[in-house]
């Protein structure tokens, strides 16, 4: 069965550093979500992607948060300038066209030093 | 925006024993609630999900139940065992590709052998 793969699994930074986390999605799927988990806390939405842009995005992603998907396969979020309040599990989810199911990575876990 | 609450956080039940879980939404327009299991690090995993259109759903020792009127739904596994010791995750969604799935704050539930 087709899975949704991320890397790194296991990021350490140091604050103010830039760091990029990568989603490879399932093969057919076109619409894509970034998701975050504070250790010992829900899971909660950053952004959905769909065409090349930005569907919908919360007030958690901020300008320091980017998405791109710059080679037609990965998809990627990028953190521009770390702080010790990213640390988090970031979940990348891809779904298909009329579905309504989310498929999660295995998740990045981020530490911000 | 839209809100999931969820309760109890923590469950302890008698293995073979059965555990509710119950939430609440915010937003009259979600039409889709999925559940979600999350083992410690891992992802968060489908186990059943239900349609505004649909008041129950049963999937072997899981269900599901919908009050649309109430904006309320839970979760009831029966003939619990070890391997259900898990955090559960409610959620809510519109029901559309591009739609973002908004979590309840999870329910840690443990089976007592």
């Amino acid at each position: 069965e087709p899975e949704v793969t991320q890397t790194p699994s296991h990021q350490v930074t140091q604050m103010g550093q830039e760091v990029i986390l990568r989603c490879v999605p399932i093969s057919n799927h076109l619409y894509f979500y970034w998701y975050r988990q504070i250790l010992g806390q829900k899971v909660e939405f950053l952004v959905s992607f769909y065409n090349n842009e930005i569907s919908e995005k919360s007030e958690i992603f901020d300008d320091q948060f980017s998405v791109e998907r710059p080679d037609g396969s990965n998809f990627t979020l990028k953190i521009r300038s770390t702080k010790l309040e990213d640390s988090a599990m970031y979940f990348c989810a891809t779904t298909g066209v009329f579905q309504n199911e989310q498929f999660f990575g295995p998740g990045t876990r981020l530490t911000v030093l | 925006g839209e809100n999931v609450e969820q309760h109890p956080s923590t469950l302890s039940v008698q293995e073979g024993d059965s555990a509710v879980i119950k939430c609440t939404y915010s937003d009259s327009a979600s039409n889709y609630f999925p559940w979600y299991k999350q083992e410690l690090g891992k992802r968060p995993q489908l186990i059943i999900d239900i349609r505004s259109n649909v008041g129950e759903k049963k999937d072997q020792r899981i269900a599901v139940t919908l009050n649309k009127t109430a904006k309320h739904f839970s979760l009831h596994i029966t003939e619990t065992q070890p391997e259900d010791s898990a955090v559960y995750f409610c959620a809510a969604s519109m029901r559309s590709s591009a739609s973002k799935i908004i979590f309840g704050s999870g329910t840690r539930l443990s089976i007592r052998p």
